[in-house]
């Protein structure tokens, strides 16, 4: 079966410090990946989403990278951290196409202070 | 934007009573998805409905679809304490196959013993 895991569960950095978050996907191949991020009260916001190896998209601009350097790792990175980064930051998986639901890590909890 | 709006933001009811979410959207769809999250963890989906079905059962859970008026519902019956979270509607995009997905700020249930 299928498994997704995302580390750490939780992070405390300060401004101004590097990120990286790490997911990673097993049981499956060539899958579709996402990053979200999740504020207090609000909404998931797509952050990034990937259909392949080194093949990142972006949907909104902001202080955070991904890569995906295998097939079945995604990696959310910051060179230098802002308060507003901290969130709830979640990855998630899905096979190509529509219609297919997606599966979430239990996310991190990033607080920047 | 694509985003799904869930109402109401909170919902409070005791158990053995009936819980209905409501979710709007904007652009044409492909299908929509509700998913479920308890508190401080990843979503997990529930049911997906595809825009040619109008509705659809999965155990207690029961959503409708209407796509000219771009709303969808979410009932779950005879709810129990257990079913306290978050729910979420999510909407894909109509022109993409990509498989990315648009969250609502979702509906906080609590459901009292």
């Amino acid at each position: 079966s299928q498994t997704i895991h995302q580390w750490p569960a939780t992070l405390v950095q300060p401004v101004g410090s590097p990120l990286s978050l790490e997911c990673t996907v097993e049981g499956t191949s060539n899958p579709n990946l996402y990053w979200y991020r999740q504020a207090a009260g609000r909404g998931l916001q797509l952050l990034f989403y990937s259909i392949g190896i080194d093949q990142i998209s972006s949907e909104v601009p902001q202080n955070l990278s991904a890569s995906r350097p295998q097939d079945r790792q995604f990696i959310l990175s910051s060179k230098k951290l802002l308060l507003s980064d901290s969130g709830f930051y979640l990855c998630a998986w899905t096979k190509t196409g529509t219609g297919t639901p997606l599966h979430f890590g239990n996310g991190t909890r990033l607080t920047v202070t | 934007s694509q985003q799904g709006e869930e109402d109401p933001q909170a919902l409070s009811i005791q158990e053995g009573e009936n819980a209905t979410m409501n979710c709007s959207y904007k652009t044409s769809i492909n299908n929509l998805q509700w998913y479920r999250q308890n508190s401080g963890r990843g979503l997990v989906h529930l049911i997906l409905i595809r825009s040619n079905e109008r509705e659809k059962h999965s155990g207690r859970l029961r959503v409708t679809l209407d796509t000219s008026k771009k709303s969808s519902s979410l009932l779950i019956t005879a709810s129990r304490a257990a079913d306290t979270a978050s729910y979420f509607c999510a909407t894909d995009d109509r022109g993409s196959t990509l498989g990315r997905l648009y969250f609502g700020r979702g509906t906080q249930l609590t459901v009292w013993p």
